[in-house]
């Protein structure tokens, strides 16, 4: 159980256009989810928290405006990457989070398989 | 500041032995979650701790947090080939004040390479 799936996994795109990422929970509802950006050979570094019917909430540093995050439903929080730039190749990635229900305020925390953007 | 420092930051073994990755947080953590990841790949869940003392184990790999909720480390006893990737230590910190997001944020992670 608490799988996610996140498309598409690689994509590359011309500089100043828009891509569109998905992460879709499967088997559970996902009221929140979060979007990473994983830099070669660095860790995670959290972008946003992605909360389904209102807006995002964004790290320090990160351009909402460039970063656009949506979660219309309980199972799709999806990242567009508007006018996108070749500084923004990268690799992101997508978690949702899951309540264990083995004690209050408890969560475990499922990845997608990553989404590796390339911008020409 | 880097809020959770994971060491080494690599690691090379010889098959066959011991190692042992550590996380240490400057804050109290409210949990602290294990993953193992291939290079451009998802991350794969390994181990989550949420009490101070707490140690668990799964085949060959043991996590323990300490009594104080700031530091957990990563033993792998026996390594194999199978065991080479990239650990990541995941952190729920303890969040003061209305907010409350559950976020969890990572370690710098530690590449391990294991020789046949």
């Amino acid at each position: 159980g608490a799988v996610v799936s996140q498309h598409p996994s690689r994509v590359i795109c011309k500089s100043g256009t828009s891509v569109k990422i998905e992460c879709r929970s499967l088997d559970f509802q996902a009221t929140t989810m979060f979007w990473y950006r994983q830099f070669p050979k660095k860790s995670l570094m959290l972008m946003a928290t992605s909360n389904e019917g209102s807006k995002a909430t964004y790290e320090q540093g990160v351009e909402k405006d460039k970063f656009l995050i949506n979660h219309a439903s309980l199972t799709l929080s999806t990242l567009t990457v508007t006018s996108a730039h070749p500084e923004d190749s990268s690799f992101y990635i997508c978690s949702a989070r899951y309540a264990l229900g083995n004690r209050v305020d408890s969560y475990g925390y499922t990845f997608g398989s990553g989404t590796r953007l390339t911008v020409v | 500041s880097q809020e959770l420092e994971q060491s080494p930051q690599s690691l090379i073994v010889q098959e066959g032995k011991n190692l042992t990755i550590n996380c240490t947080s400057s804050k109290t953590l409210y949990g602290l979650y294990w993953y193992k990841q291939k290079y451009g790949e998802g991350l794969i869940f390994l181990m989550m701790l949420q009490k101070g003392g707490e140690e668990k184990s799964h085949e060959k790999i043991t996590a323990k947090l300490d009594e104080k909720k700031q530091q957990s480390s990563l033993h792998i006893t026996a390594s194999q080939p199978s065991h080479a990737g990239i650990y990541l230590c995941g952190a729920r910190l303890i969040e003061l004040g209305s907010s409350n997001t559950g976020k969890l944020i990572f370690g710098q992670g530690t590449t391990l390479q294991v020789k046949p």
